[in-house]
């Protein structure tokens, strides 16, 4: 399949432990913020997004926060299973900027059965 | 509903043809974005489409072309290519804003 990113950071962790990915965005005028999941060979998969209005927000075993004052972004996925292996990208629109969105680098989850 | 859909799948051209990449959004969806994606550079904004007009532009060069139709679907050209143009370009539909960005498969273009 293809390859999503050669030499991306790579969390591995345990299946059933809780993940943490983390992203820093760059602009401070953003105000939606989205994370994608990336599995081989497919495009980016929506999974969470959130205003710049709210600091937390919850979906079905996954939360999202912000921190505005260090400009920082964390996904947070509960009992996490093996087919939560991929890329993690985080993604940024700028406001004013329309549907333009910047991608962070990208983190690959790894679960270990 | 039926996804995003790009096509071709993969390509392989030659150094300095062109190439005209396709992406028909979901039923509905008015804007389309396409975004580069390598190893290197991670995931790049290309442009914009909102009803047949170019909305934004990202940092690339002119070779670097689209357009799109009063279907909504869109097309993306590349002139002249180089071997750095090798990429996965992957197009993204919305009904208007941003949320709701939908991703298509993505094609997968290989300049030898």
């Amino acid at each position: 399949g293809e390859s999503v990113g050669l030499h991306l950071p790579t969390l591995s962790v345990q299946e059933g432990d809780n993940s943490i990915i983390n992203c820093a965005y760059s602009n401070s005028a953003s105000d939606y913020f989205i994370w994608y999941k990336q599995e081989s060979g497919k495009g980016p998969q929506f999974i969470i997004d959130i205003r710049s209005n709210m600091d937390k927000r919850q979906g079905q075993r996954v939360t999202v926060l912000l921190n505005k004052t260090v400009k920082h972004l964390s996904l947070q996925i509960a009992a996490t299973q093996p087919g939560d292996s991929a890329v993690y990208f985080c993604a940024e629109n700028p406001s004013g900027g329309y549907n333009k969105l910047i991608f962070g680098a990208g983190t690959r989850l790894a679960v270990h059965p | 509903k039926a996804g995003v859909t790009q096509t071709p799948r993969y390509l392989i051209k030659t150094r300095g043809q062109q190439v005209t990449l396709s992406c028909s959004p979901i039923s509905g969806h008015r804007s389309v974005s396409w975004y580069q994606q390598t190893p290197g550079q991670g995931l790049q904004f290309l442009f914009e489409y909102f009803s047949e007009t170019q909305r934004n532009k990202g940092n690339f060069p002119g070779r670097f072309s689209g357009r799109q139709f009063s279907n909504s679907r869109s097309e993306m050209n590349v002139s002249t290519l180089e071997l750095g143009d090798s990429a996965l370009y992957l197009c993204a539909s919305s009904f208007e804003q941003v949320d709701g960005y939908t991703f298509g498969s993505g094609t997968r273009l290989t300049v030898v």
